[in-house]
């Protein structure tokens, strides 16, 4: 079945470092891919999404770039601040399941000033 | 609008009691799920809807029940509660049925079987 990777955290950073979260995917078909974040005590929510190959999904100051051929999705920011601490999941929409999506595992970022 | 609303935030049951998880959306999305969170791992899809009085199951339904009378109402069912069904709770819908759509997430419930 569809499955999602992504690199352990957690991951603890100085305010204004550069961050890169990995992401690979195994999936049958065409997914889009998302990551969702969630912040302390409260729900996911989108960050991005990238809905076919080259596709390059951005959104306060995250990017993330869909890769076909490496089966990628990598997360990244140029300068992290300290309210950019949370969990990240990177997501990709599978045709099972009235199109559910599968998640990785989570990342938790931890910013420091 | 208030979006994917989710109750109570948390809960504390018995072993054996039953509850209802109660979400509603005020978005007129057909799509509906439910997914469980457990600790250091990804979401995993309980049970989902297509629409007023279709539901169907997911990867992990055992020990659930879910209706769905109405567009705006999902609610998830313990019939027996059981410690392993300790773990946050999310709903969450989507406008359509294609693989670009967005799912939008409530705030979650947070149950503790003991």
């Amino acid at each position: 079945g569809d499955s999602v990777t992504q690199m352990e955290g957690p991951v603890t950073l100085s305010e204004e470092a550069f961050l890169t979260i990995n992401c690979t995917y195994t999936a049958t078909g065409y997914p889009s891919l998302f990551w969702y974040v969630q912040y302390p005590g409260e729900g996911l929510q989108l960050l991005l999404k990238a809905t076919k190959a080259d596709d390059k999904g951005s959104n306060k100051g995250f990017e993330a770039t869909y890769r076909k051929e490496t089966t990628s999705f990598h997360l990244e920011k140029g300068s992290v601040q300290v309210s950019d601490s949370a969990v990240y999941f990177c997501a990709l929409n599978s045709e099972e399941y009235g199109n559910k999506l599968v998640f990785g595992a989570g990342t938790i970022l931890r910013v420091k000033s | 609008n208030a979006g994917v609303t989710q109750t109570p935030k948390f809960r504390i049951l018995k072993i054996g009691q039953s509850m209802t998880l109660q979400c509603t959306q005020d978005m007129n999305h057909n799509y509906m799920y439910w997914y469980r969170q457990d600790p250091g791992m990804g979401l995993k899809l309980i049970y989902y809807s297509v629409g007023a009085g279709i539901t169907d199951k997911g990867e992990v339904p055992n020990g659930y029940n879910v209706s769905r009378s109405t567009t705006e109402d999902f609610p998830l069912r313990l019939e027996l509660a059981a410690p392993s069904q300790t773990s946050v709770y999310f709903c969450a819908t989507a406008q359509a049925r294609t693989v670009q759509e967005t799912q939008y997430f409530g705030p979650g419930t947070r149950l503790l079987v003991l």
